[in-house]
């Protein structure tokens, strides 16, 4: 079946400007997480959604990010004011209701100029 | 406070030798236990996991890794690399007291030479 999906897969813009990442999980999976991860670094937690509602968000750095997942299904990461210390893949992982493993998305790429 | 160290940026072996990748962690309750795997400009993998039961997990291709509490270590292992397990390797730990996120190490780059 399909995987977790990312998009875009690459997103270019400019310091100060407002961005949207998208992230569709596996059908089903209750569970979806928000990870970034910085150019020879491991992935560092930002969110987490059970359903609807965020269960835990305390790995946003600050109040310029914000996520939701409005339907429980699809899931949307907000970043306000971008700035160059943002660039980064940002990775998306969904699991199973009681589930213990995280399967990702390719990632999307965000460059801030 | 939980933590994960891979010791190693970067580990060579030659194919057909047997490889590990190292991997220790620190955590307040019981260890979830996790290996990803990511090539070049893809997502992360899932390999294997220990969450309970035998020390000893086997995973996807191939691989295997060991779980000693008293070391608080989770190496992963393979009997004979092969060229294409060359990428980047990296091990995760969920605390069982502490929510579901995965703290993950810096990675370790593993390079199989013909």
């Amino acid at each position: 079946g399909a995987g977790v999906s990312q998009t875009p897969s690459n997103k270019v813009t400019e310091k100060g400007k407002y961005v949207e990442l998208r992230c569709d999980p596996i059908s089903g999976h209750t569970a979806l997480y928000w990870y970034r991860q910085s150019l020879g670094q491991g992935p560092e937690f930002l969110i987490y959604f059970q359903g609807t509602g965020a269960a835990d968000d305390s790995g946003l750095p600050n109040d310029r990010f914000f996520a939701v997942r409005p339907e429980g299904s699809v899931s949307t990461l907000k970043i306000q004011r971008t700035e160059r210390g943002d660039s980064a893949v940002y990775l998306c992982a969904s699991s199973p209701q009681n589930g213990n493993i995280q399967y990702f998305g390719a990632g999307t790429r965000l460059s801030v100029l | 406070a939980q933590s994960v160290a891979q010791p190693e940026d970067q580990v060579n072996v030659a194919e057909g030798n047997p490889l590990t990748v190292k991997c220790t962690y620190s955590v307040s309750g019981n260890p979830y236990l996790f290996w990803y795997v990511q090539y070049p400009n893809r997502g992360l993998q899932f390999l294997l996991k220990y969450i309970t039961g035998d020390n000893l997990v086997k995973g996807s291709y191939g691989f295997e890794a060991e779980f000693n509490k008293s070391q608080t270590s989770f190496h992963l292992k393979k009997p004979s690399a092969l060229v294409s397990d060359s990428a980047l390797y990296f091990c995760a730990v969920r605390d069982s007291n502490s929510g579901y996120a995965l703290n993950f190490g810096k990675g370790t780059s593993l390079l199989v030479t013909p």
